[in-house]
């Protein structure tokens, strides 16, 4: 079993739609939770970045964790066709020796915001 | 544009062959990673090097290498390449030591034939 999974999509939504992307996880260590994006034959961009369990909003995008359930969410509202990119989940744990363990990615959801 | 610089874009290589692939972080950055990314496998952390020291260690297998030079650009060095290194590479940069939040590059793709 994976460490963090990740319905790999694809998922196409039409423009407006509300989306939910989501994780699960196993290691109850994980303290740090981020959703990255990643357009088409770029590199990830941070998107959201959140600490322990809550909710988080910048925008459109509100990021959601369940520590209890070992869920995270991501939704976002009003979806644009600019939206349309593969969203990837990243948790670590806190390291004492030095700031954090390294990340661990989901393997990422596929998204499509149809016009 | 994250700041992160990555050469070649694309490389072009045989099974058996030795290829560099280089970084160079947001300036001011200390920290650099790298990761490969395959279809199936997705994004799988390699090595982390913070200041010119080896910090954390992933899937790296023995045949690849990292280092991080005196001006921080970062050089991962890939040999005896296989059909199944084929890959997307990217490198991240970071501030300091702790790993939340990372830039990234735009990668360099590897396909070995």
């Amino acid at each position: 079993q994976k460490e963090v999974e990740q319905d790999p999509g694809p998922l196409s939504v039409p423009e407006g739609a509300i989306v939910s992307l989501n994780c699960t996880y196993s290691n109850s260590a994980f303290q740090y939770f981020m959703w990255y994006r990643q357009y088409s034959r770029k590199g990830p961009e941070l998107l959201m970045y959140t600490y322990s369990s809550g909710n988080k909003e910048d925008g459109r995008f509100t990021a959601q964790v369940d520590k209890s359930s070992k869920y995270i969410s991501l939704f976002i509202r009003d979806s644009q066709p600019s939206d349309s990119a593969t969203y990837l989940c990243a948790m670590s744990a806190p390291n004492l020796n030095f700031g954090n363990e390294k990340l661990t990615f989901g393997t990422g959801t596929r998204l499509t915001i149809i016009p | 544009d994250s700041g992160v610089t990555q050469t070649p874009k694309h490389l072009i290589t045989a099974t058996g062959q030795r290829v560099t692939l280089r970084c160079s972080p947001r300036s001011g950055d200390l920290s650099v990673y790298w990761y490969q990314q395959s279809l199936d496998q997705g994004l799988q952390f390699l090595i982390q090097y913070y200041n010119g020291e080896e910090r954390a260690k992933g899937n790296i297998l023995e045949r690849f290498s990292a280092q991080q030079f005196p001006d921080l650009h970062s050089e991962l060095n890939l040999s005896s390449l296989e059909l199944g290194d084929s890959a997307l590479y990217f490198c991240a940069s970071s501030p300091d030591s702790s790993t939340d939040t990372q830039y990234f590059g735009p990668g360099t793709r590897l396909t070995v034939l």
